[in-house]
């Protein structure tokens, strides 16, 4: 079946540390995968998407991502973290007009 | 630009009564969604309309719910005789177009079956 995946359900780092988010997909032919943030209360928010051509993507308030085709993977990186990341991350893959979505990683900032 | 408005932004229902949730997408996208967010579940997709038609409900629990489109401006989801596993955040999003868009989503209605 065609999915994303991802394996950490939290993740906690240090304010100005780095940051990275795993997620591995699962799709026949070439991708086209999408980074989501959730804040509190909130809908999501893209923070990226990826489709076929470059394969490191750059996304809002510092955010990026790799795309490998031999790894199967899509993750999400940020250089340095802020307070203001404390939110839930979601990878997403585009089923043609439908996105199927990861379970999300929680990701808590350390001040 | 108000984004997707979703409307109310909390319901709260007994067991066995109807809940009708409500959407704006943004102004001159063709195509809105409907999830379900549990912390169980996840996200999951309910349905697809595209230009205000039906396109895909695969993910509609089929006997208690319903959704319509019946104009650009507002789509709606009704749960009949809702059930305390319906508990949950229906999202709904909008693109500008169906196929590899971005999705722009709501804030969510959280529905509580007491």
């Amino acid at each position: 079946a065609q999915s994303v995946t991802q394996p950490d359900a939290r993740v906690t780092v240090s304010e100005g540390a780095s940051l990275q988010l795993r997620c591995k997909y699962s799709y026949f032919g070439t991708p086209y995968l999408f980074w989501y943030v959730q804040y509190p209360r909130q809908g999501l928010q893209l923070l990226l998407k990826y489709y076929p051509g470059d394969p490191v993507v750059q996304g809002v308030n510092g955010f990026e991502a790799e795309f490998s085709k031999s790894n199967s993977s899509f993750h999400l990186r940020k250089a340095s973290v802020h307070w203001s990341d404390w939110a839930v991350y979601f990878c997403a893959v585009d089923m043609g007009y439908k996105l199927t979505f990861g379970t999300g990683t929680s990701l808590l900032v350390d001040p | 630009n108000a984004g997707v408005i979703q409307t109310p932004r909390h319901k709260v229902t007994g067991k066995g009564q109807e809940a009708t949730l409500w959407c704006e997408p943004i102004s001159g996208h063709s195509a809105v969604f409907w999830y379900r967010q549990t912390i169980v579940q996840g996200l999951e997709f309910l349905t697809y309309f595209r230009n205000q038609a039906p396109i895909d409900d695969s993910g509609m629990p089929k006997e208690r719910f319903s959704a319509q489109m019946p104009n650009q401006s507002h789509s709606t989801l009704k749960i009949q005789s809702t059930q305390p596993q319906d508990s949950a955040v229906y999202l709904c999003a909008s693109s500008l177009r169906a196929s590899q868009n971005t999705l722009y989503f709501g804030a969510g209605t959280r529905l509580s079956v007491l």
